[in-house]
């Protein structure tokens, strides 16, 4: 079965430092990885995703993600971040292999708060 | 192009009662998704519809829950009756292709309060 864990439920940064929400999975095969953004009362929006080919990604926002097969990680990483970063993020997992081929496992999110 | 559309955005409602939501999405897009996200967790899928066919409806509570999209474009989802434990916001996503990966769209959800 595929799965995805956040570890960190909140992080907190300064305006203008680096980011990092984190992210890792368990799948069968080779996953295939996204990130969604949330802000308040709104759905969730695509921020980058990872199939195949260089382990870093580049998304929107000036977002990006590598991948790290040995460490089974994801993580989500800005050079410099932003008040209007601040939003609820997801990490997601598809599995190729598994049984419902088709379908995405979200984490549990990491509410990011970037401090003025 | 025009987002995912569902309605109502709010919707209060006593236990035991029904309710049914309803979902437009981007034109085009051949892949439905129903997702249920409560309070402190990630989205949870529901159903998901490629056309007017189920792809997925193992994680649907069939025995109170039922989704139709009858003519391959619009859906809704219905509870029938609601139990305390549905409160949540249930959000609607399509996708272009998702066997290739295409991303889902999401639209702003319907936040469902039982009282």
């Amino acid at each position: 079965a595929q799965s995805v864990a956040q570890p960190e439920d909140q992080v907190n940064v300064a305006e203008g430092n680096p980011l990092t929400v984190k992210c890792t999975y368990s799948v069968s095969g080779n996953p295939y990885l996204f990130w969604y953004v949330q802000y308040p009362n709104r759905g969730l929006q695509f921020l980058l995703k990872y199939i195949t080919g260089d382990n870093l990604v580049k998304g929107s926002y000036g977002f990006e993600a590598e991948f790290n097969k040995s460490q089974t990680s994801f993580h989500l990483k800005k050079p410099s971040a932003l008040v209007s970063d601040s939003a609820l993020y997801f990490c997601a997992v598809r599995d190729p292999l598994s049984g419902s081929a088709r379908q995405l496992t979200f984490g549990s999110g990491t509410q990011l708060t970037v401090l003025p | 192009e025009a987002g995912v559309a569902q309605s109502p955005r709010y919707k209060i409602i006593e236990k035991r009662q029904s309710v049914a939501f309803w979902c437009n999405p981007i034109s085009g897009h051949a892949t439905l998704y129903w997702y249920q996200q409560i309070l402190g967790q990630g989205p949870k899928l529901l159903i998901q519809f490629q056309n007017n066919g189920v792809v997925d409806d193992s994680q649907l509570p069939k025995d109170r829950f039922s989704a139709e999209r009858l003519k391959g474009v619009d859906s809704t989802l219905k509870i029938q009756p609601a139990k305390l434990e549905d409160s949540a916001v249930y959000l609607c996503a399509s996708s272009l292709d998702p066997g290739r990966n295409q991303p889902q769209h999401f639209g702003d959800g319907t936040r469902l309060s039982i009282l």
